[in-house]
């Protein structure tokens, strides 16, 4: 069985100052990871996503994450958050050609001016 | 529609009581999914429909949980005798192109129940 861990429920950090939210995950099988946010009162919207090819993931909003298969993480960064960021942030797991998603608890993001 | 809708937004039922809960995919999405958000928790997943197959119900907590999905398209989630424990954000998702997982799950903005 897959499982996503959130090391941090909160996370509280001043605006333009870098963050980094950490996921580890569980799985005896290859891997796609993913990044969602919820903004509140909003739906989850996808951030970005890890299926293949290079380590390193852009998505939107000028986040990134980085997949480290022997460290089993997938860690999303930022170097400049801004007030905007403050959201809730889940990590998920599948496996290729596997039909759900196994989300983390959730990290929230807190920007402080 | 442009996105996944959800109805109604917000549901306070009795212990007891029956609910359903509805969720419009978007056009032209092969496959849907519910999911459960309890406080403090992730997302847990219910079901999954995939075109004309026979539905993943392998995330439904109990026997008082069913869904259907209609015509390929809309989807309720009904949830029978709710409990407190039953309290919770519902979302959907919904994703095209066979509903393989390379493809974004677009999810929809939720259903919060809250049993008294």
């Amino acid at each position: 069985a897959q499982s996503v861990t959130q090391l941090d429920s909160q996370v509280p950090v001043f605006e333009e100052a870098p963050v980094e939210l950490r996921c580890n995950y569980s799985s005896s099988v290859s891997v796609y990871l993913f990044w969602y946010v919820q903004y509140p009162n909003q739906g989850l919207q996808l951030l970005l996503k890890y299926l293949s090819g290079s380590t390193l993931v852009k998505g939107i909003n000028g986040f990134e994450a980085e997949f480290n298969k022997s460290q089993t993480s997938f860690h999303l960064r930022k170097p400049s958050v801004h007030i905007s960021d403050t959201a809730e942030y889940f990590c998920a797991v599948s496996s290729p050609g596997g039909n759900k998603l196994v989300f983390g608890a959730g990290t929230i993001l807190r920007v402080k001016s | 529609g442009a996105g996944v809708s959800q109805s109604p937004s917000n549901k306070v039922t009795e212990k007891g009581k029956d609910v359903e809960l509805r969720c419009d995919p978007i056009s032209g999405h092969t496959a849907l999914y519910w999911y459960r958000q309890s406080l403090g928790q992730g997302l847990e997943f219910l079901i999954y429909f995939q075109g004309n197959s026979a539905p993943d119900k392998s995330g439904l907590p109990s026997d008082r949980f069913s869904a259907e999905r209609t015509g390929g398209s809309v989807s309720t989630l009904t949830i029978q005798r709710t409990q407190q424990e039953d309290s919770a954000v519902y979302l959907c998702a919904s994703i095209w192109a066979g509903g393989l997982l390379t493809d974004t799950q677009y999810f929809g903005p939720g259903t919060r129940l809250t049993v008294l």
